[in-house]
């Protein structure tokens, strides 16, 4: 399996745009993550899915932000209109169900995001 | 709400000492997970604790989940460069929240 596929790598944008971020989870599980990372706030929690519908969304800092899972098999998240302070490295992870309880989180390779 | 209190921050350890770092939580938790992130990566699954009084050893890693289920700790014996990077915790609550810990960063001093 590829792991955790996420595009694009590395965004560069102005403020004021929009910004989508993709993300394909490993096939097969069934929960799906979104997290931010900065020096300031460290690793964060946006959004999580399970079979494609959004459990936990507190995570989400405003309306600016919005995240869909149309298939088991992608995931994106938007943010419009943008501003410096969303720079970041975007995460996804994608976890199978352990039965009894939740499982390990496989990460994507992230998405660097620099807001100009 | 609930909240999960990692510490300390960093920690600056020679190579071959130890180092201990725990996080606590203010309410029980449902399970626990612990993470390695090295300087430029994305976190790495090392470990997933369960049952109250747990204790998981991975060769100098031992994990320890606490008798109430609100506080666990990874403790590296005799560290080496390797092992450099953030330890992070994330605890799962029975009400299907998730909170990370604000992570631990291990330095090796030179």
């Amino acid at each position: 399996d590829a792991g955790v596929i996420q595009s694009p790598r590395h965004e560069v944008t102005e403020m004021g745009q929009e910004v989508t971020l993709r993300c394909k989870p490993i096939s097969g599980h069934d929960y799906l993550f979104w997290y931010r990372q900065t020096m300031m706030r460290g690793l964060e929690l946006l959004i999580y899915f399970n079979n494609n519908v959004p459990i936990d969304d507190s995570g989400m800092p405003e309306d600016r932000f919005s995240a869909k899972m149309p298939n088991a098999s992608f995931s994106t998240l938007k943010i419009q209109p943008s501003e410096p302070r969303d720079s970041a490295v975007y995460f996804c992870a994608s976890s199978p169900w352990g039965g009894s309880s939740y499982n390990e989180q496989f990460f994507g390779p992230g998405t660097r995001l620099t807001v100009l | 709400g609930q909240q999960v209190m990692q510490i300390p921050q960093y920690q600056h350890v020679q190579e071959g000492e130890d180092f201990t770092t725990y996080c606590n939580s203010s309410t029980t938790l449902s399970n626990i997970q612990w993470y390695k992130q090295r300087p430029g990566g994305h976190p790495v699954f090392l470990i997933q604790l369960v049952k109250s009084g747990e204790v998981k050893k991975q060769k100098r890693l031992t994990f320890q989940f606490g008798e109430a289920k609100k506080n666990s700790s990874l403790h590296i014996t005799a560290t080496q460069t390797t092992d450099v990077g953030t330890y992070f915790c994330a605890a799962f609550y029975s009400n299907y929240q998730l909170i990370w810990g604000a992570g631990t960063k291990l330095i090796i001093k030179p």
